[in-house]
């Protein structure tokens, strides 16, 4: 079975500060992977992906992926209250995408 | 942009009814997905399908089935319902370019059985 494991916090960090989420998947086979955020009552929402290995920036949010060690991160810089919400890796398994259960992130002001 | 609309917001039903979850896409998807959400596991797949009269298991397919008669359509299918089936369920949908399969949700269905 495909699996993709996060740490379920919560993470805390002070508003400016730099949040960082971890994901590591079983599928060695994997080819495309994201992060999604989900706000407390609503649905998912897509932040990044990728699917080199390397770095990926889009404003204060940079994804990184490792494919030789299965894993992928996502970097949050300059912190905002407003970023409180749980944090989503998700990854294709075959046609599914497949979930981890999420990382809550609660950015204090 | 894309929607993905889910039938119902919230759900109440009773032991043993056969209940039917519907999700619509006007994005000609190929791949519609429909998950179920529970605090401390996240999202679980219960079923996808990437073509007309296609489907495929997920990890918790039991006491659910599924139908997709039109690409734009995928239903979900409690057959019996039970209150282990109390739930936040999720759908969405996504094209097949494997390098940018952004899944769209619908906005949810809280489905509780009493």
């Amino acid at each position: 079975q495909k699996e993709v494991e996060q740490n379920s916090g919560p993470l805390s960090v002070p508003e400016g500060a730099i949040a960082s989420l971890n994901c590591t998947y079983s599928d060695r086979g994997s080819q495309s992977f994201f992060w999604y955020r989900q706000y407390s009552g609503k649905s998912p929402e897509l932040i990044m992906f990728i699917y080199s290995n390397g770095d990926k920036e889009d404003g204060r949010f940079t994804a990184q992926l490792n494919k030789a060690s299965q894993y992928v991160s996502l970097l949050i810089r300059d912190s905002q209250p407003s970023d409180s919400a749980t944090y989503l890796c998700a990854v294709i398994g075959g046609t599914a995408l497949i979930f981890g259960k999420g990382t809550t992130l609660s950015v204090s002001s | 942009d894309v929607k993905v609309t889910q039938s119902s917001r919230y759900l109440v039903k009773r032991t043993g009814e056969k209940v039917f979850l519907e999700c619509v896409q006007d994005m000609d998807h190929e791949n519609m997905f429909w998950y179920r959400q529970d605090p401390g596991l996240g999202l679980r797949l219960i079923y996808f399908s990437y073509d007309v009269k296609m489907k495929e298991k997920g990890d918790i397919p039991e006491g659910y089935s599924v139908s997709r008669e039109k690409k734009e359509r995928f239903s979900l299918i409690l057959e019996s319902a039970s209150t282990n089936q109390t739930s936040m369920y999720l759908c969405a949908s996504s094209t097949t370019d494997r390098k940018n399969t952004e899944a769209f949700f619908g906005q949810g269905t809280r489905l509780t059985v009493v």
